[in-house]
């Protein structure tokens, strides 16, 4: 297996909603990424787990709550988004803590 | 401050030509560079990597070539066909997990 899958493909949610993204690899990597790519602009990092531990937060806001609850497993955790927040989320993984990174297709997120 | 730069927003080429994909960067410590390649509804998947010891690697039609003193690289797909339209990024890491993307370049290969 070597994909990276994340669900919902979509999702659409006000400002008052409470939602999470998940994603999920079984090709054993121990690193696992979450990114933000707004439309025809490059993926920027949003956080990073190593070994299960959030080992990088790049400055995000706490409305998005990473979580990693095994090494198969991340979520992002979404509160009080603004329609600023409205982007596709991509999750990725890696072998170790560098190195090629495998992404998932994304889900694409309106916050209305 | 955009530390990794992708100056052409587009490209178009004819099927069977090369294709040439150019990046540059500002960090004289990235050490490793990757090409990740970008259908519209899809995540990026990753095409080909140079680690900076090397100035080239190739697979199959994909070749990168470093240039570390130019802060350069580049992606030469030969030949190009008409399934290698897409967003192509670059990306630059320091010896560590975070990448950083240039902006992209769209690909047309035009029959």
């Amino acid at each position: 297996d070597t994909e990276v899958t994340q669900t919902p493909k979509h999702l659409v949610m006000g400002m008052t909603n409470k939602k999470s993204l998940k994603c999920e690899q079984h090709m054993g990597h121990r690193a696992m990424y979450w990114y933000k790519q707004k439309a025809k602009k490059p993926p920027e990092l949003m956080f990073v787990y190593s070994y299960e531990k959030l080992s990088i937060n790049e400055s995000v806001p706490s409305r998005f709550s990473p979580e990693c609850p095994n090494s198969s497993l991340l979520n992002l955790h979404l509160h009080a988004l603004q329609p600023e927040d409205s982007a596709l989320y991509l999750c990725a993984s890696s072998q170790e803590a560098a190195g090629q990174q495998f992404f998932g297709p994304g889900t694409r997120l309106t916050v209305l | 401050d955009q530390q990794v730069k992708q100056n052409s927003p587009s490209l178009s080429v004819q099927e069977g030509r090369i294709s040439i994909l150019n990046c540059d960067y500002t960090n004289s410590m990235f050490d490793y560079f990757l090409w990740y390649k970008k259908y519209p509804a899809e995540g990026p998947t990753f095409l080909i990597s140079i680690s900076s010891i090397k100035d080239k690697n190739e697979d199959g039609r994909f070749t990168v070539f470093l240039n570390k003193s130019a802060k350069h690289l580049s992606l030469h797909i030969v030949p190009s066909q008409p399934g290698d339209s897409a967003v192509y990024f670059c990306a630059a890491a320091q010896g560590a997990q975070k990448l950083v993307f240039g902006q992209g370049t769209r690909l047309t290969i035009n029959p």
